[in-house]
């Protein structure tokens, strides 16, 4: 079936540190997704990567779509405390949904 | 703009019952996705509305339904309530199809079934 798979689940890191949440699916997707999800909040999205290959940046995040559009990455970089939260991805397979992936749970150590 | 309003945002239920959640998508959006999430599953694809029509069903028993108004907002329906139903509904709103473009999150109907 259509499934996205997240890695890793779960990621405590010192404030500072570098964080990377990988996504990977066994069939090629139309697009992916980024989204935030806050302790007790809503998704919220981050950005949408849709070219083989594509890298695209927001201030400390860096997101990134593989050459063969099945694999994708969220990168931040000297975490800070309000990058807390967890981070999904979101396949678009070209069937007019998304399809989320597990999500990595962000814990900061100050 | 307001954003996505769901209603209400928190239920207590009985198991057997059934229950009815709402959700109004941003102004002038056309699709309307439900999602079941819990600490477990994360977040699983119920069904998704545009323009009146479902056009996608997610795996989920019967008991799950739903419908769009003309006015594009969203009722999803749960009947014969299950222990295992307790979870955070969320409903998302886009602009056209769902996937094409970002999809704007309500906050959520926290039900517990007891």
């Amino acid at each position: 079936g259509q499934q996205v798979m997240q890695i890793p689940q779960y990621q405590h890191v010192q404030e500072g540190e570098d964080f990377t949440t990988y996504c990977n699916s066994s069939t090629t997707l139309s697009n992916i997704q980024w989204y935030k999800q806050r302790p007790g909040g809503h998704p919220v999205f981050l950005i949408q990567l849709v070219k083989s290959g594509e890298v695209k940046k927001q201030k400390r995040l860096t997101f990134q779509f593989g050459e063969a559009k099945k694999n994708s990455s969220l990168h931040i970089t000297a975490t800070q405390t309000t990058d807390v939260g967890t981070y999904f991805c979101a396949g678009n397979f070209g069937n007019e949904k998304l399809t989320f992936g597990t999500g990595t749970r962000l814990t900061i150590i100050p | 703009k307001a954003g996505v309003t769901q209603t209400p945002r928190y239920l207590i239920k009985t198991r057997g019952q059934q229950v009815t959640l709402s959700c109004s998508p941003i102004s002038g959006h056309r699709s309307v996705s439900w999602y079941q999430q819990t600490p477990g599953q994360g977040l699983q694809f119920l069904f998704e509305y545009f323009s009146e029509t479902q056009r996608n069903k997610g795996n989920f028993p019967g008991r799950f339904s739903g419908r769009q108004f003309s006015n594009s907002r969203s009722e999803m329906n749960v009947s014969t309530l299950e222990l295992g139903d307790s979870a955070l509904y969320l409903c998302a709103s886009s602009l056209v199809v769902t996937g094409g473009t970002e999809a704007f999150f309500g906050q959520g109907t926290r039900l517990t079934v007891v």
